[in-house]
């Protein structure tokens, strides 16, 4: 069985650094792209970065985009987002999506929730 | 950035009475190895997203045969011809074809 397990989040202030963890097991993770998606509290969804299976390609929403780091340890099974330079629009549920865009089959973790605020 | 427009974004439905969400995107979704990537996902409450369909009207994995999608270029629709009371939640449209992915602003369907 498929599972994405995330942790890391947490009550962090405006500029502040959180790193967020998904642990991955039930599958070859190596052979999979992996993504964070985000969403605000009683808000709609965004995805916010994406990796290759090599972690060589990496994409981001302009939102983030030199702040966050997405990241990942093949032989630990394990997916990260290093945020940093923390905004009060940061607060959100983060997810670990197993795929991308285009994934055959789509996996999502329970989330975990970052809050930013003074 | 691709804007999906959904509609309407809440719609209230009477058990076992057909409902149908709309979704528009900005660009056309068609990718250039020929296939359009829009895929519809639901969040019931308090559960993470699910995928439903994807490239338009594949059903995934499990899914009720009662839910169907269609479109194409920029329109396209998801059906669920009988609702249940377990089909409530917020239902997203989510194109993958243009980086970053984007996703409707969600349409919330509920009993009646």
């Amino acid at each position: 069985e498929v599972q994405l397990v995330e942790s890391g989040g947490g009550l962090d202030q405006p500029g502040g650094s959180l790193r967020l963890s998904c642990t991955a097991s039930g599958f070859t993770f190596s052979r999979f792209w992996m993504s964070w998606v985000r969403q605000a509290p009683g808000k709609g969804l965004e995805w916010v970065a994406e990796l290759s299976q090599d972690g060589s390609e990496k994409s981001y929403v302009d939102s983030v985009r030199g702040r966050f780091t997405i990241s990942r340890d093949n032989a630990k099974n394990s997916l990260y987002l290093q945020m940093s330079s923390l905004r009060v629009e940061d607060t959100a549920v983060y997810y670990c999506q197993r795929g991308g865009g285009r994934p055959a089959e789509d996996h999502w973790g329970q989330g975990t929730l970052v809050t930013v605020s003074s | 950035d691709v804007v999906m427009t959904q509609s309407p974004l809440s719609l209230p439905v009477t058990l076992g009475q057909p409902a149908s969400i709309s979704c528009r995107s900005s660009q056309s979704l068609v990718e250039s190895d020929g296939n359009t990537y829009l895929n519809w996902f639901q969040q019931r409450p308090g559960q993470s997203p699910r995928r439903l369909i994807y490239k338009v009207s594949n059903r995934d994995s499990g899914v009720p045969d009662r839910f169907s999608g269609s479109g194409s270029g920029t329109d396209f629709t998801l059906k669920i011809s009988r609702v249940e009371a377990e089909d409530v939640g917020v239902y997203y449209c989510m194109q993958g074809t243009h980086w970053p992915w984007t996703f409707g602003q969600g349409t919330k369907v509920e009993i009646k």
